[in-house]
């Protein structure tokens, strides 16, 4: 089985540019979420889709953050602009559907993409 | 507010040593709490523990969860360098539609 695919893998920025990272998820899982790390810290929900409607996104700075996952496939998130403290793993992770829990059901992340904004 | 609190944040061993790492939750509505571990970016699972007392083990790897206390601890025992990664201890709710509650992590160093 595929895992979850994201690019780029790296990403180097000027504050106040743009930025856009791209995730396939496994095939047939229905749920796809959206992750922040920053360096030193555990990964912080930033958005969740059941299909291709939003679940959660709360956490997303709404201002500079936005998502989209079209057809319920695929999904980018794109930072404008991007301001230093963005600079971060961005991880992508799939699951079958939400409400069976992770883990046993396929919650899987991605490699992720690593942004540094200077 | 729902918190993960992992202990200690680092710690550094010998090959051969056990180590044992700690992660204490305050959540409404838990639901189950995993362990992953971390080696370059990708999170990649170890345990998944729901019921109170119950042991996971996966060859060297061990966990049990203490449900009354709310802490749970993920046992290394003759740890090898390719356990050096951090592990992180999440916490999953019946109300958090799938999201993840993360603690900060257990940067471990296994040295030669």
């Amino acid at each position: 089985e595929a895992g979850v695919a994201q690019s780029p893998r790296y990403k180097i920025i000027e504050k106040r540019q743009s930025v856009a990272f791209w995730c396939n998820p496994i095939s047939g899982h229905a749920t796809l979420y959206w992750y922040q790390q920053i360096l030193g810290q555990g990964p912080k929900l930033l958005i969740q889709f059941q299909n291709n409607g939003v679940v959660d996104d709360s956490q997303l700075p709404k201002d500079r953050f936005s998502a989209e996952r079209l057809k319920g496939v695929d999904s980018t998130l794109k930072i404008q602009p991007a301001k230093l403290e963005d600079s971060a793993v961005y991880l992508c992770a799939s699951s079958v559907t939400w409400d069976r829990g992770p883990s046993d059901y396929g919650y899987t992340f991605g490699s992720g993409t690593r942004l540094t904004v200077v | 507010e729902d918190k993960v609190v992992q202990s200690p944040l680092s710690l550094v061993v010998h090959e051969g040593d056990t180590v044992t790492l700690n992660c204490s939750y305050e959540v409404t509505n838990f639901r189950s709490l995993l362990w992953y571990k971390q080696e370059k970016k990708a999170p990649t699972f170890l345990f998944m523990l729901t019921s109170s007392g119950i042991e996971k083990k996966s060859g060297r790897l061990s966990s049990i969860l203490d449900k009354k206390e709310l802490f749970s601890i993920l046992n290394i025992t003759a740890t090898q360098t390719g356990d050096s990664a951090v592990y992180l201890c999440a916490v999953f709710t019946t109300d958090s539609w799938g999201k993840l509650q993360f603690g900060a992590g257990t940067q471990v160093v296994v040295t030669p």
